[in-house]
């Protein structure tokens, strides 16, 4: 299995582009996360989704962000319009199945840069 | 919101010298997983403890969980210059199978050869 697949892998754009964000997690995964990691904040999660179904987005900063799922094998986080604060890594991530026994399995990154 | 909190934020330490990381949290889990980042990649599992499991160990990785003060240890021995990386707790809500992870902040491990 080739893991967690991110796309891009880095991102430098504009302030006030639209950004799109995309993830391919692991074939079977049940499980998909959106998290965004900064030095000053940490590993932040963002949004999961079970089964394709968004579970739970009060992580996401604000109605600039916006995540889907439209199938078991794709997902994508998009940020419009974009802004500097938004710089980060976000990394996407995949889990087979409940917490209680499984580990979470994650992307390479997306690092974002919005000048 | 943090529910893991690391200690120390840094560890530098000799190669062959022991590291001990450790993870305090707030609420009742279901497991507490050790997760490894080397610098510019994404996190990768190490191990997975269950709330009724107090230790485990994995190669040279030993685990600790105390749910009664809420807090876990991470020990590496012998450790080696490829060990250098930054280290992170995560825990679950709790309450259900249906829960994210949630990180701390890490622990930045500097193996000094």
């Amino acid at each position: 299995d080739a893991g967690v697949i991110q796309s891009p892998r880095h991102e430098v754009t504009e302030m006030g582009q639209e950004v799109t964000l995309r993830c391919k997690p692991i074939s079977g995964h049940d499980y998909l996360f959106w998290y965004r990691q900064t030095m000053m904040r940490g590993l932040e999660l963002l949004i999961y989704f079970n089964n394709n179904v968004p579970i739970d987005d009060s992580g996401m900063p604000e109605d600039r962000f916006s995540a889907k799922m439209p199938n078991a094998s794709f997902s994508t986080l998009k940020i419009q319009p974009s802004e500097p604060r938004d710089s980060a890594v976000y990394f996407c991530a995949s889990r087979p199945g409940p917490v209680g026994y499984n580990e979470q399995f994650f992307g390479p990154g997306t690092r974002l840069t919005v000048l | 919101s943090q529910q893991g909190e690391e200690d120390p934020q840094a560890l530098s330490i000799q190669e062959g010298e022991n590291a001990t990381m450790n993870c305090s949290y707030k609420t009742s889990i279901n497991n507490l997983q050790w997760y490894r980042q080397n610098s510019g990649r994404g996190l990768v599992h190490l191990i997975l403890i269950r709330s009724n499991e107090r230790e485990k160990h994995s190669g040279r990785l030993r685990v600790t969980l105390d749910t009664s003060k809420k807090s876990s240890s991470l020990l590496i021995t012998a450790s080696r210059a490829a060990d250098t990386a930054s280290y992170f707790c995560a825990t679950d809500a709790g309450n259900s199978g249906n829960t994210p992870l949630v990180f701390g902040k890490g622990t930045r491990l500097s193996v000094i050869a």
